[in-house]
């Protein structure tokens, strides 16, 4: 089947300094990409997404990169927070998977104080 | 405010014993589906709905059933619940199949079935 994957399971990052979070994907046919937070406890929740049309997309603090020649996709999170600490998700979807989502496995982002 | 609302949070219940866990959104949204969550598998999707009256399944539908009577209802059904069921689940809902604007999910259930 598919994958989207995570490089890393857990990233540690300095308080207010910059994180990025990475995926890989592995179907060249995909054509819409989210990212979720999901904090302890709480569901999934939408940050931003990125049609395949697109290689950057920038929200309030969060930018996400897709490089299709790679197959990659990045989350950058500016100044990161002691609030930014939860699982980050990647997913992907396309007409061909009949747009479900297909999850990667998380990241764990731990700010350090 | 906008939501999906998912109950109960908690559930324990025993082998067999039939449950309903409903899930309910607020957003005229067309598109729902029901997720389960389990340590090192990630997000799975156990079914989904397009619209009313129309589903499908996922990835991992086995041992569940659904129904999409109403658009904003979309209850997940365990006819006879056993321990491997045991898990996270999630109802999520979005404006279209694409997931335009971005998937809502619930609060999640958590179930233990013994």
């Amino acid at each position: 089947g598919e994958n989207v994957g995570l490089h890393l399971p857990t990233l540690s990052v300095q308080e207010g300094d910059n994180s990025i979070i990475n995926c890989a994907y592995s179907n060249s046919a995909s054509d819409y990409f989210i990212w979720y937070k999901q904090e302890s406890g709480k569901g999934p929740q939408f940050i931003i997404d990125i049609r395949s049309n697109m290689d950057k997309r920038q929200g309030q603090r969060v930018t996400v990169l897709l490089n299709k020649t790679v197959k990659h996709l990045s989350l950058q999170i500016a100044a990161t927070q002691p609030g930014d600490s939860a699982v980050y998700f990647c997913a992907e979807t396309s007409y061909y998977s009949n747009y479900q989502l297909i999850w990667g496995a998380g990241t764990k982002l731990i700010i350090k104080p | 405010e906008a939501q999906v609302t998912q109950n109960p949070r908690y559930l324990i219940t025993v082998t067999g014993k039939k449950l309903t866990v409903t899930c309910s959104q607020n957003m005229n949204h067309e598109y729902m589906s029901w997720y389960r969550q389990d340590p090192g598998l990630g997000l799975r999707q156990i079914y989904y709905s397009m619209n009313v009256e129309v589903t499908d399944k996922g990835d991992v539908p086995e041992g569940y059933k659904v129904s999409r009577k109403e658009k904003r209802n979309f209850p997940l059904i365990l006819e006879s619940p056993s321990p491997n069921q045991t898990s996270l689940y999630f109802c999520a809902s979005s404006l279209d199949r694409d997931g335009d604007y971005g998937y809502t999910f619930g609060s999640g259930t958590r179930l233990t079935v013994v």
